[in-house]
């Protein structure tokens, strides 16, 4: 059974730090792993998609990587703002159906 | 539309009664995913569809819960004889296809319906 785990659980930087979040899946069988990010109270909002054969996705200060064989995911923020305050998930696509980790709480203090 | 919208945004509901909630995907987007997020849970899958046909309903937790999508377009998802632990933020998803890789596999959510049973 695909399960995904996310760590830490919480996390606080001071702005302009650069900060890590990390993802693992226990079954490398998947087509695609994905980053999502949740304001309080709304929906997620796609933040990167990286193929099962790509090893790694860029959009403006985010990076993440994918390494499918040790099953790990990274999702790099480089000078983290205050904006940049929320949960962050990521999912696994085994079949049809995203199997999400239980996120990253992230607080960036001004 | 621009994006996956869901209705009603709220919804509070005595426990033994049925609801219905709805989604209206992104125009063109063949496949559509509900999911539900609860406090000790997380971000659950319950079922999707690529057309009008659910080739998974595996995430469905009991033969209360029901989903049909009609006209390869807005899905309704049924709870009937709702109970106290059905309460959550239910999550609609859409992509141009379940199937295959590329970034038309890639899933939009709308912004969920938060369900109060009491």
């Amino acid at each position: 059974k695909q399960e995904v785990t996310q760590i830490p659980a919480a996390l606080s930087v001071p702005e302009g730090e650069n900060l890590v979040l990390n993802c693992s899946f226990t079954d490398s069988a998947i087509y695609n792993l994905q980053w999502f990010r949740q304001d309080p109270g709304k929906g997620l909002t796609s933040l990167l998609l990286i193929q099962s054969s790509q090893r790694e996705q860029t959009s403006g200060r985010l990076n993440a990587s994918l390494d499918k064989s040790s099953g790990r995911s990274t999702l790099y923020i480089a000078a983290s703002q205050p904006g940049d305050s929320a949960t962050y998930l990521c999912a696994v696509r085994p079949g049809g159906k995203l199997i999400f980790g239980q996120g990253t709480e992230l607080s960036v203090k001004p | 539309g621009a994006g996956v919208s869901q209705s009603p945004s709220n919804k509070v509901t005595e426990k033994g009664k049925d609801v219905e909630l709805r989604c209206d995907p992104i125009s063109g987007h063949t496949a559509l995913y509900w999911y539900r997020q609860s406090l000790g849970q997380g971000l659950e899958f319950l079922i999707y569809f690529q057309g009008n046909s659910a080739p998974d309903k595996s995430g469905l937790p009991s033969d209360r819960f029901s989903a049909e999508r009609t006209g390869g377009s807005v899905s309704t998802l049924t709870i009937q004889r709702t109970q106290q632990e059905d309460s959550a933020v239910y999550l609609c998803a859409s992509s141009l296809v379940a199937s295959g890789g590329g970034s038309s596999y890639e899933q939009y959510f709308g912004p969920g319906t938060r369900l109060t049973v009491t």
